[in-house]
């Protein structure tokens, strides 16, 4: 069974400092894996996927199949980084996602 | 304007009756998909679609019942309101062509009292 697990429920940082919200998983096979975030009433959509390998609102997110982790970092925190992320995890080819617990990020000015 | 809607946004029912929760894409999506959120916790999939007439349980075992009569609406419903089934359930889309992207509505925000 597939199995995200995001450790950190709460992350508070100051303006300007690195922020990492850290998600491990659990899976046999080849999984695609996502960061979504949620803002304040705003609805959950996607922030980055590990293939495309790329870096979305200053955030990086590096697949670490060794480890089997996908943490998520961002260099400079700015307050419009304040909100829901979650990590999620489906198989290859696949659709249907599983989620972690999720991380609430504030940054503080 | 392609979207996922879903309706109501909140509501208030008492035990034992009867409620259905919309949900809508144009996004020509083929796939859909029931997640059900309790605050501050994870999203647990209840329901999937991959296409009209084509209904499955999820990872979480859920009282509720889902139908596809048509690609662009995937209603749940639940038979009799429990104060257990209080919750959010988000509703989701994707295609399923090369893109493994998930599209959220803005959920459904259900209370039983």
């Amino acid at each position: 069974a597939q199995r995200v697990t995001q450790p950190e429920k709460l992350l508070s940082v100051f303006k300007g400092a690195p922020v990492e919200l850290k998600c491990n998983y659990s899976y046999s096979g080849s999984p695609e894996l996502f960061w979504y975030v949620q803002y304040s009433r705003q609805r959950l959509q996607l922030l980055l996927r590990h293939i495309s390998r790329e870096s979305i609102k200053g955030f990086t997110a590096d697949l670490n199949k060794g480890e089997t982790s996908f943490h998520l970092k961002k260099p400079f925190a700015q307050e419009e980084d304040s909100a829901m992320y979650y990590c999620a995890l489906t198989r290859a080819a696949g659709n249907k996602l599983t989620f972690g617990g999720g991380t609430r990020v504030l940054v503080k000015p | 304007e392609a979207d996922i809607y879903q309706t109501p946004r909140y509501l208030v029912i008492g035990t034992g009756k009867k409620i259905t929760l919309e949900c809508s894409q144009t996004m020509g999506h083929d796939k859909m998909y029931w997640y059900q959120q309790d605050p501050g916790m994870e999203l647990h999939l209840i329901h999937y679609s991959y296409g009209v007439n084509s209904t499955e349980k999820g990872d979480l075992s859920s009282e509720s019942t889902v139908s596809r009569i048509r690609t662009e609406h995937f209603p749940l419903t639940l038979e009799s309101a429990r104060p257990s089934h209080t919750s959010q359930y988000l509703c989701a889309s994707s295609d399923g062509r090369g893109s493994t992207e998930a599209f959220f509505g803005q959920g459904t925000r259900l209370t039983v009292v």
